[in-house]
């Protein structure tokens, strides 16, 4: 398996624009979490999905930021409009289900608002 | 609610010498515990992890973590370090009446000096 794949690995925009963060998480896995990484803040989860459904989306830090998962294969976080504060590292991971399980994390989107 | 708390922020050891990273927790029911590695400009990669059974967890790259109940801790350590385990670590707690959602702790810089 490939893995968990995001795209764009780094997005430069400017204030004000849309951002939108792709993920494709392993085949097979019933949850998907979506996760924010600055120096100041750490690793910060936003929302977390099992399967297809949001479930808790109380990290999402306002309204200006929407998590979209149409089909088990597919999620994406978009922010509109983008703040220079937004400039982070986000990343996307999966775990199968059951309680014991760990989550693979992708690469990351290295994420810059200017 | 379920927190994690890794007490220093940065771990500085000689090669070759034993490392210890700290972790303590704190959940309501039994916790399930993991320890996850994070390389410069990578996602995080699951090292091992404790559901049950043994106290002492083995793991990749010759980590092992014990954990203790009655200190709710779960150190990980390993018995000669390697430069090349120079990178951020974080443990992470979920419990058990929460299926889907872990918490991760705000992670350890570990540098590994020749």
């Amino acid at each position: 398996d490939a893995g968990v794949i995001q795209s764009p690995r780094h997005e430069v925009t400017e204030m004000g624009q849309e951002v939108t963060l792709r993920c494709k998480p392993i085949s097979g896995h019933d949850y998907l979490f979506w996760y924010r990484q600055t120096m100041m803040r750490g690793l910060e989860l936003l929302i977390y999905f099992n399967n297809n459904v949001p479930i808790d989306d109380s990290g999402m830090p306002e309204d200006r930021f929407s998590a979209k998962m149409p089909n088990a294969s597919f999620s994406t976080l978009k922010i509109q409009p983008s703040e220079p504060r937004d400039s982070a590292v986000y990343f996307c991971a999966s775990s199968s289900i059951g309680k014991t399980n760990e989550q693979f994390f992708g690469p990351g989107t290295r994420l810059t608002v200017l | 609610a379920q927190s994690v708390a890794q007490p220093e922020d940065q771990v500085n050891v000689a090669e070759g010498n034993p490392l210890t990273v700290k972790c303590t927790y704190s959940v309501s029911g039994n916790p399930y515990l993991f320890w996850y590695v994070q390389y410069p400009n990578r996602g995080l990669q699951f090292l091992l992890k404790y559901i049950t059974g043994d106290n002492l967890v083995k793991g990749s790259y010759g980590f092992e973590a014990e954990f203790n109940k009655s200190q709710t801790s779960f150190h990980l350590k390993k018995p000669s370090a390697l430069v090349s385990d120079s990178a951020l670590y974080f443990c992470a707690v979920r419990d058990n009446t929460n299926a889907g959602k872990s918490t991760f702790g705000d992670g350890t810089t570990l540098t590994v000096k020749p």
